[in-house]
């Protein structure tokens, strides 16, 4: 049964860059048959899609965030990653990356329990 | 960007009761919509996908319902477990946006 296990820092500096990565176990991301996405949540919000990215490395982003978001993946380590650049404290909230179905349309099927990040001084 | 709102967005029941939730497309998604439930603490899970299949090892009791711009949600029978947030999504055109929410309390 695949799972995603994220890591990365859960405080981060205004202005700074936040990282986070999710490792996929339980199967192989090299087979392309999934897309993987990031989506995030403030506290006591709702879900906002940051993005998705594909095994190719090819990439679709939330507009309100293109100018400082990035993705990317290394199949080879079985791994996807996020990038936000500038944060400010409206970037605070809980990322979540998050396994596409086998087609665009099957919703989000796999989901890793989610890194709490802070952006403050 | 396609705008999803959710009604109503708190809502109490007992278990056992049937419950609805629709959330509608500011314009037509066809049947790309999927339904999240959320536990507190936990990270969404997937209900529904593509308006009315049910994801694998989901209860029968929940199903879904609708196309173009109108969907609904319905629990057949609540479970102590359903209790929780439920959030539904549009995959038709990107950003893939969630509606808001809906926080189905115990009466």
């Amino acid at each position: 049964q695949v799972q995603l296990q994220q890591s990365g820092p859960g405080l981060v500096k205004p202005s700074q860059t936040l990282s986070l990565s999710c490792t996929v176990s339980g199967g192989s991301m090299s087979s392309g048959s999934h897309d993987w996405s990031w989506i995030r949540q403030p506290a006591g919000k709702g879900l906002e899609w940051i993005g998705r990215v594909f095994t190719s490395g090819g990439t679709k982003y939330n507009p309100s965030l293109q100018s400082r978001v990035s993705m990317s993946v290394d199949t080879s380590k079985n791994q996807f990653y996020l990038r936000l650049s500038s944060v400010t404290a409206a970037d605070t909230a809980v990322y979540y990356c998050a396994r596409d179905g086998l087609e665009f349309w099957s919703g989000l099927d796999v989901w890793g329990k989610g890194t709490a990040v802070t952006v403050s001084s | 960007d396609i705008q999803m709102t959710q009604s109503p967005s708190s809502l109490s029941a007992s278990v056992g009761d049937r419950v609805t939730i629709t959330c509608r497309a500011s314009q037509t998604i066809t049947t790309y919509l999927n339904w999240y439930r959320q536990k507190p603490g936990n990270a969404p899970e997937l209900l529904i996908y593509a308006a009315s299949s049910l994801q694998s090892g989901v209860p029968s009791r929940f199903s879904g319902s609708g196309s173009g711009t109108d969907f609904t949600l319905t629990i057949s029978s609540l479970q102590p477990e359903d209790f929780a947030t439920y959030f539904c999504q549009q995959s038709y055109t990107t950003p893939y946006n969630f509606g808001q929410g809906t926080n189905l309390e115990i009466k």
